[in-house]
């Protein structure tokens, strides 16, 4: 089935570092990929939507300059915490629409990222 | 836009019985509608998927049903097992061609031994 690749799992980074993380979808291609931020106990929130070769969409209140997406191939994706802060601890989901299964959506394993 | 909103937010079952997790959703136009179980410090993992064009959907212990004039959704587990205590996410895709998915705010469910 398809398989969408999430690295790092973990990151514990200091304030004012940027972090990246990356998302491969292994046996399919990604026409569509999103990012999620999801708080303890809350739910998934959507940040931005990206499509291969264009800029990403991102959702009303998420700041594009701090959350930089980047989907050069059909294949990946990344996100870019940039001059990171505490505040943006939080678990970071992708999930890749593609691989011949009408409207199925992949998601990747997540990343906890910690700023310390 | 979408919005979907899930009940309950805690569900407490005893092993054996069924549990059933509702779900509304406000777009008219959205056509997919998949639920997701998520287990601590993992990502979501489909479980079932329902689209707008059948009514019920049924895989084993787990069926969802969908009623589009109401525009509700539900998940129903029966013969409920320990290992299925986790949180439980539903989701519904926007009518618009962005291909989003929009999550309820998540039903964690317990099944006691």
């Amino acid at each position: 089935g398809a398989v969408v690749s999430q690295h790092p799992s973990r990151v514990i980074c200091k304030s004012g570092t940027s972090v990246k993380i990356e998302c491969r979808s292994l046996d399919f291609q990604a026409t569509t990929m999103f990012w999620y931020r999801q708080f303890p106990k809350q739910s998934l929130m959507l940040m931005a939507t990206s499509n291969e070769g264009s800029k990403a969409t991102y959702e009303q209140g998420v700041e594009k300059d701090k959350f930089l997406i980047n989907h050069a191939s059909l294949t990946l994706s990344t996100l870019t915490v940039t001059s990171a802060h505490p505040e943006d601890s939080s678990f970071y989901i992708c999930s890749a629409r593609g691989g011949g299964r009408v409207n199925g959506y992949t998601f990747g394993s997540g990343t906890r990222l910690t700023v310390v | 836009g979408e919005n979907v909103e899930q009940h309950p937010s805690t569900l407490s079952v005893q092993e054996g019985d069924s549990a059933v997790i509702k779900c509304t959703y406000s777009d008219s136009a959205s056509n997919y509608f998949p639920w997701y179980k998520q287990e601590l410090g993992k990502g979501p993992q489909l479980i079932i998927d329902i689209r707008s064009n059948v009514g019920e959907k049924k895989d084993q212990r787990i069926a969802v049903t969908l009623n589009k004039t109401a525009k509700h959704f539900s998940l129903h587990i029966t013969e409920t097992q320990p290992e299925d205590s986790a949180v439980y996410f539903c989701a519904a895709s926007s009518g618009d061609s962005s291909y989003k998915l929009i999550f309820g705010s998540g039903t964690r469910l317990l099944v006691r031994p």
